[in-house]
């Protein structure tokens, strides 16, 4: 059975502080490996999508990297802004998610 | 595009009535999921539908709940009858081919009493 396991569950940071979330898994053929992020009160909202190992993605901020094993999304110099939960699916299979807090 | 759209926002309702929660997805997408999110279990899979077909409900906690998608504009999730336990934040999402990433709606935030 496939399985995805974040972690920390939750991250205090300050503001300039850099960081990186876990995301460990087990599938029988990775067809994508994606990460989300959820505000309090709303739906997640998609990050990035990787798919073989080697593979890395920005977005301002973020950069998502993926071996065989894991995937790790780094944060750089975070802002108060990117507090959120950070959630890690493997096809509809969704881990427990990090909650990051960025105080200034 | 106004995104993955969902009804009611809140439902507050009493154990052994009926609830529907509905959701229309983006225009253009084949596949629609249905979420429960709850903070023992996390975001679960409850079914996915291909073209209005559904292909896997083995998510589906038990007969009480049931999903429909009449056709590529509309898909309910009902639960007949409510159970306490029931309570929980239901998500549609909606995505072009299984593999891609899925556009999520806001959420119904359920509350059996």
């Amino acid at each position: 059975e496939d399985q995805v396991t974040q972690s920390p569950e939750a991250l205090r940071l300050q503001e300039g502080e850099s960081s990186s979330l876990n995301c460990s898994y087990t599938v029988s053929g990775l067809r994508g490996l994606f990460w989300y992020r959820q505000d309090p009160g709303k739906g997640p909202e998609f990050l990035f999508t990787l798919y073989s190992a080697g593979e890395e993605k920005e977005k301002e901020r973020l950069k998502a990297t993926l071996t065989k094993k894991e995937s790790f999304l780094h944060i750089t110099a975070p802002k108060p802004e990117d507090s959120a939960t950070y959630l890690c699916a493997v096809g509809m299979r969704f881990g427990a998610g990090t909650r990051l807090t960025v105080k200034p | 595009d106004a995104g993955v759209i969902q009804s009611p926002r809140h439902e507050v309702t009493e154990m052994g009535q009926e609830v529907t929660l509905r959701c229309k997805p983006i225009s253009g997408h084949d596949y629609l999921f249905w979420y429960r999110q709850t903070m023992m279990r996390g975001l679960e899979l409850l079914i996915y539908f291909n073209n209005n077909v559904p292909i896997d409900d083995s998510g589906m906690p038990e007969d009480r709940f049931s999903a429909k998608m009449p056709n590529a504009s509309f898909s309910t999730l009902k639960i007949q009858p409510s159970e306490p336990r029931d309570s929980a934040v239901y998500f549609c999402a909606s995505s072009r081919g299984l593999h891609n990433e899925q556009f999520f709606g806001p959420g119904t935030r359920l509350t059996v009493l």
